[in-house]
């Protein structure tokens, strides 16, 4: 059973630049939550989808949207990189009706320059 | 907004010796979640605690949890060096939007 999938596991992106990031859920799990952890710093929630659409966001710019497919499978999109932006981007699923457990993706590695 | 704080930020511990990281948080939640996270890698979920007195133990971790007092501990029982890792806790804000704390690096030396 394929557990969280995140592509590409590194990125390296130009300020100024859009990058998209992509998270297939586990088997089963029908909600993704998307979260950025800069280095030294604890998990920031950045949104989550549920029947694709946006449930519930942080406190995070327009700059991050996202999209959730019929499939359950998400994207996480970022216009006009910065430099802050550089982190590791963890997606998270999980059955929002069974209240199941989170699972996490092993995380995508952005670099911006 | 929920906030959630742990400590200490940092540990050294010997070998063999016992120690406790607190997480308190700011608002009540019905679970409550401990994780691992080793250098460059993602996280691994450690226990999920769901009521108020909940006891969990795997190996040489324990975590606990009393919702009255807004507190979890995370104990560890006789150190060995592979527990040396960063360890978060994180607060269910509204399903599944989870605030984690400031982490505790844990390093265990001979």
């Amino acid at each position: 059973d394929a557990g969280v999938t995140q592509s590409p596991t590194h990125l390296i992106k130009t300020r100024g630049q859009q990058v998209t990031l992509r998270c297939s859920p586990k088997s089963g799990h029908d909600t993704v939550s998307w979260y950025q952890q800069a280095l030294g710093q604890g998990p920031q929630f950045i949104f989550q989808y549920y029947e694709e659409e946006e449930r519930q966001r942080g406190n995070f710019p327009d700059r991050f949207s996202g999209h959730q497919f019929p499939n359950y499978s998400s994207e996480l999109n970022v216009n006009a990189l910065l430099l802050g932006d550089s982190a590791l981007y963890l997606c998270a699923s999980s059955l929002l009706t069974g209240r199941s457990p989170l699972h996490f993706g092993n995380g995508t590695r952005l670099t911006v320059t | 907004e929920l906030k959630v704080e742990q400590n200490p930020l940092f540990l050294s511990m010997q070998e063999g010796k016992n120690y406790t990281i607190y997480c308190n948080y700011s608002t009540t939640s019905d679970r409550l979640y401990w994780y691992r996270q080793d250098p460059g890698k993602s996280l691994e979920s450690l226990f999920v605690l769901l009521s108020n007195g909940a006891v969990k133990q795997e190996g040489r971790l324990m975590a606990s949890l009393d919702t009255k007092a807004r507190l979890s501990t995370l104990h560890i029982t006789a150190a060995v060096h592979d527990l040396s890792a960063t360890y978060f806790c994180a607060v269910d804000y509204n399903t599944d939007k989870l605030i984690f704390g400031t982490g505790t690096r844990l390093q265990v030396f001979p």
